[in-house]
């Protein structure tokens, strides 16, 4: 089944204990994303990837790290998680032809007290 | 980068067509428009994408004006499961020259009442 996979589905940790949400898909698409979602603000870019090693912020990267060593995979770093991050995490991927056209994940939520 | 603006909530009757509409004032000329809907704590679905005119699948249509500065989800009969939050989304392109760094905006909340 073509699929977005993310783990954990929650997760709840200390601030400033560095952890890494994954996720991984099987469609070989090119374009991956991370987006957070939160009360009233709808969806925000985190840092998406146009393909292997190439990465980019979006539009709120501040306190996150991305990796793209393989197409499949563009796990999320948070090297010093605080408070403010508590948030809903959606992983997203689409082909190069469809940027747009994402496939998500069904995300992570993520309490940082 | 292209920002959309959506009607926060809307509401509807079971069986009516319902039309919800994005500015999006400033897409550039290789974007294209696509559609999602979402359920409380799942991620969004793709609904359908379009760059300009007309475009219709099995569940949607979107209509997008000559200028582009503007496009409308067309649901038709709605149900009570068509309850969901939509969201217009400006940017990326097939041929590369688009805008890949893609901005949601907040979506509008159907609601669709018996």
């Amino acid at each position: 089944e073509a699929q977005v996979t993310q783990n954990p589905r929650y997760l709840i940790t200390v601030t400033g204990k560095k952890l890494t949400v994954t996720c991984s898909q099987n469609m070989n698409h090119e374009y991956m994303s991370w987006y957070r979602q939160d009360p009233g603000l709808g969806l925000r870019q985190i840092y998406y990837s146009m393909n292997v090693e190439v990465t980019d912020k979006g539009d709120v990267p501040e306190g996150y790290k991305v990796s793209r060593k393989e197409k499949r995979n563009f796990p999320l770093i948070l090297e010093s998680p605080s408070p403010n991050q508590t948030s809903l995490y959606f992983c997203a991927s689409s082909p190069r032809t469809e940027i747009g056209g994402y496939t998500f994940g069904s995300g992570t939520r993520l309490t940082v007290v | 980068l292209a920002k959309t603006t959506q009607p926060i909530s809307m509401d509807s009757y079971e069986g009516q067509e319902v039309n919800i509409t994005c500015s999006h004032n400033n897409i550039a000329t290789n974007d294209y428009i696509t559609w999602y809907q979402q359920f409380p704590s799942q991620g969004p679905r793709f609904i359908i994408q379009g760059y300009k005119t007309k475009v219709t699948n099995e569940v949607a249509s979107l209509f997008i004006p000559a200028d582009r500065k503007s496009s409308t989800l067309s649901l038709p009969r709605v149900s009570l499961s068509d309850t969901a939050v939509y969201y217009c989304l400006v940017g990326g392109s097939s041929s590369g020259a688009g805008s890949y760094q893609l901005t949601f905006g907040k979506g509008t909340k159907l609601s669709v009442i018996p």
